[in-house]
């Protein structure tokens, strides 16, 4: 099974802040990785796929980036509506979820 | 856009069978080339990952639930289905059913909670 390791779990910001999780997997999966927003009570958002495409719809403040075991979300200037928690999710073999890193108001 | 909704008892006793369907609802769930599947959340937890179904029904589950994990699919009322048995506390969960967009969730429907307790 691959696992995935998100840091941090939390992380304070504030709005205009530059933030960035990172995700690691436990053995290479090939840039097959998402990223999601999740509010409380609400389902899922999806936000990037394939570990750099940014879905439609999705703000051009995030971003993703990296390859091999190693990935990274980044939301380049923080909005209001951005605080949430932000889950990775491998789809190499089949599919995992990290643990997930809320992003909470400092 | 595709819309999904899940139904099925929001409570069910230890030991029983958990039953859940997701009806599909703007387009057919044999289009395309692409599985459906279930994800689901204890309460002030993660996402686990359960498993996904392929229109003409071969299916792969988590590997820690295989053994008692079942999804079908019925195409005739645009719907798809999950059964887990011999259910504990540990079950107890919100349940989504989602779109596997070739493995990445593109859309969700807006979960189900179900309490195991007798």
């Amino acid at each position: 099974d691959i696992q995935m390791t998100q840091s941090p779990n939390t992380l304070s910001a504030s709005v205009g802040d530059r933030v960035t999780i990172t995700c690691r997997a436990s053995q290479n999966i090939n840039t097959w990785l998402a990223w999601y927003q999740q509010k409380p009570g609400k389902a899922p958002k999806l936000l990037i796929y394939k570990a750099s495409s940014l879905e439609s719809g999705v703000p051009s403040r995030f971003s993703g980036s990296g390859s091999g075991t190693e990935y990274t979300l980044t939301i380049s200037s923080l909005q209001p509506d951005d605080f949430a928690t932000y889950y990775c999710q491998q789809y190499n073999s089949f599919r995992t979820f990290g643990q997930g890193t809320k992003v909470e108001m400092k | 856009q595709l819309q999904l909704q899940e139904s099925g008892p929001g409570l069910v006793e230890p030991s029983e069978t958990l039953s859940l369907t997701c009806s599909v609802s703007g387009g057919s769930i044999t289009s395309g080339s692409y599985y459906w599947g279930w994800i689901r959340q204890p309460p002030g937890k993660g996402l686990e990952w359960i498993g996904s179904i392929y229109y003409r029904g071969s299916t792969y589950y988590d590997p820690s639930l295989k053994g008692r994990v079942t999804m079908s699919i019925d195409t005739s009322k645009n719907q798809f289905s999950l059964k887990l048995t011999s259910v504990t506390a540990a079950d107890t969960a919100v349940y989504f059913c989602a779109y596997d967009s070739s493995g990445y969730y593109r859309y969700w429907g807006q979960g189900t909670p179900v309490t195991v307790s007798s």
